[in-house]
């Protein structure tokens, strides 16, 4: 079965440029996590939708940063505008959902620099 | 909250045995995940703990003591390819059923010839 798709792979921006990033999940998956995973640090959840809804956007920083689901498929990622400390990767990953999902299949990620 | 520590470096010979333990405090616990991950590359699933015990998958393994808090992943008969980061994630307790996965910052082995 295909895997977590994102586009694009890399990205380099100025500060206070926007971006945007892709994530195709999964067939059939329904939950869908965007990370933010810093060099050297751990991955660090940004959002995760249930088909269309949002169940945690705790850190996400609102101000600058958006993320959208419409159709419970693909999920794209914004930020406007970004900043210095946003460089990182943006790793996508999606999971069947439900008790029994035990893993997150994640994608290649985005790599974004911001200078 | 969630607070994970892992080492961030270990360093072993081609053949050996490794170990990387993982320490988390939670108010919640539904899971403990191990990632492998090379530089570059996405996390990928290796090891998947919730009760007590030993879990092994031909030359990983992976322990849970949720009354200590601890876990660790056994890496037997290493080879080069296993250089790479090791990554303990912790699953709290939410209300609904994808709860959220807290990561460590990673383990780094590095494996010589």
């Amino acid at each position: 079965e295909a895997g977590v798709a994102q586009s694009p792979r890399y990205k380099i921006i100025e500060k206070r440029q926007s971006v945007a990033f892709w994530c195709n999940p999964i067939s059939g998956h329904a939950t869908l996590y965007w990370y933010q995973q810093i060099l050297g640090q751990g991955p660090k959840l940004l959002i995760q939708f249930q088909n269309n809804g949002v169940v945690d956007d705790s850190q996400l920083p609102k101000d600058r940063f958006s993320a959208e689901r419409l159709k419970g498929v693909d999920s794209t990622l914004k930020i406007q505008p970004a900043k210095l400390e946003d460089s990182a990767v943006y790793l996508c990953a999606s999971s069947p959902g439900g008790g029994a999902a035990k893993t997150q299949y994640f994608g290649p990620g985005t790599r974004l620099l911001v200078l | 909250g969630q607070n994970i520590d892992q080492p961030t470096e270990m360093t072993a010979t081609e053949g050996a045995i490794v170990q990387i333990n993982c320490t988390y405090q939670t108010s919640g616990f539904n899971g403990l995940f191990w990632y492998q991950q090379h530089a570059g590359e996405a996390p990928t699933f290796l090891s998947y703990n919730v009760l007590d015990g030993l879990e092994e998958k031909g030359r990983f393994s992976s322990f849970l003591s949720r009354s200590k808090g601890y876990s660790y992943l056994l890496l037997k008969e290493l080879q080069l390819k296993d250089s790479a980061s090791y990554v303990c994630a912790v699953r709290g307790l939410t209300t609904d059923s994808w709860g959220k996965l807290q990561f460590g910052a990673g383990t780094q082995v590095v494996v010589t010839p």
